[in-house]
């Protein structure tokens, strides 16, 4: 089975631009979660989705959003990007709801904001 | 809101040591727990995890047992390898993430 995928894998934008990101998830799996990593905040949890539906949100601003198609791809989406936007986002898939399951994690996405 | 506290690190080891990586959560519930490795340039992977009381997870030499009485969940290896330097990130089943510990094993 392919693993997660992400593309693109790396990006450079410029403040006050719009970003989007996109993760296919592991054939059969619903759920779709993205994180943000950076060397200071660590992993930290933007959203999840299951069955296109928004299921769980963390604590980041409406600048950051996404959505899940009907084939379970996932896209996120960064407006008026800020320096603070540069990291690595990561994306993960599970079975089910991720409260409940392993994820699988894919390769991320770095993004660097100029 | 459920919380994990990891050991920080960095954690600078010898070929051949003893490993413990501390992990201990706050949570509602008995969540099943787990344990993520993120080699250099790659994204996370499932370790070992377990989902119930006492019960002990272990994968590569790896091992951490689920303690309920003492909601932890700490990593051990007997004998690391260079090969095991990485950053490890204890978790449980809510998203929330430890800070992560990074590891770096030398010959």
């Amino acid at each position: 089975k392919a693993g997660v995928t992400q593309t693109p894998r790396y990006l450079i934008k410029t403040r006050g631009q719009q970003v989007t990101l996109s993760c296919s998830p592991i054939s059969g799996h619903r759920s779709v979660s993205w994180y943000q990593q950076t060397p200071g905040q660590g992993l930290q949890f933007l959203f999840e989705y299951f069955s296109e539906t928004q299921r769980n949100k963390g604590n980041f601003p409406g600048r950051f959003s996404g959505r899940q198609f009907s084939n379970s791809r996932s896209e996120m989406n960064v407006s008026t990007l800020e320096l603070g936007d540069s990291a690595l986002y990561l994306c993960a898939s599970s079975p089910e709801l991720a409260a409940y399951n392993e994820q699988f994690f894919g390769p991320g996405t770095r993004l660097t904001v100029l | 809101g459920n919380s994990v506290t990891q050991m920080e690190g960095p954690v600078t080891l010898s070929e051949e040591a003893f490993l413990t990586i501390n992990c201990t959560y706050t949570a509602t519930g008995y969540p099943s727990l787990f344990w993520y490795v993120q080699y250099p340039g790659e994204g996370l992977q499932l370790l070992l995890k377990a989902t119930k009381a006492d019960d002990k997870g272990s994968n590569k030499g790896f091992e951490a047992t689920y303690r309920k009485e003492t909601t932890s969940f700490h990593l051990e290896k007997g004998s690391v390898q260079v090969s095991d330097s990485a950053v490890y990130f204890c978790a449980p089943t809510d998203m929330r993430f430890g800070a992560g510990t990074r590891l770096t094993v030398k010959p």
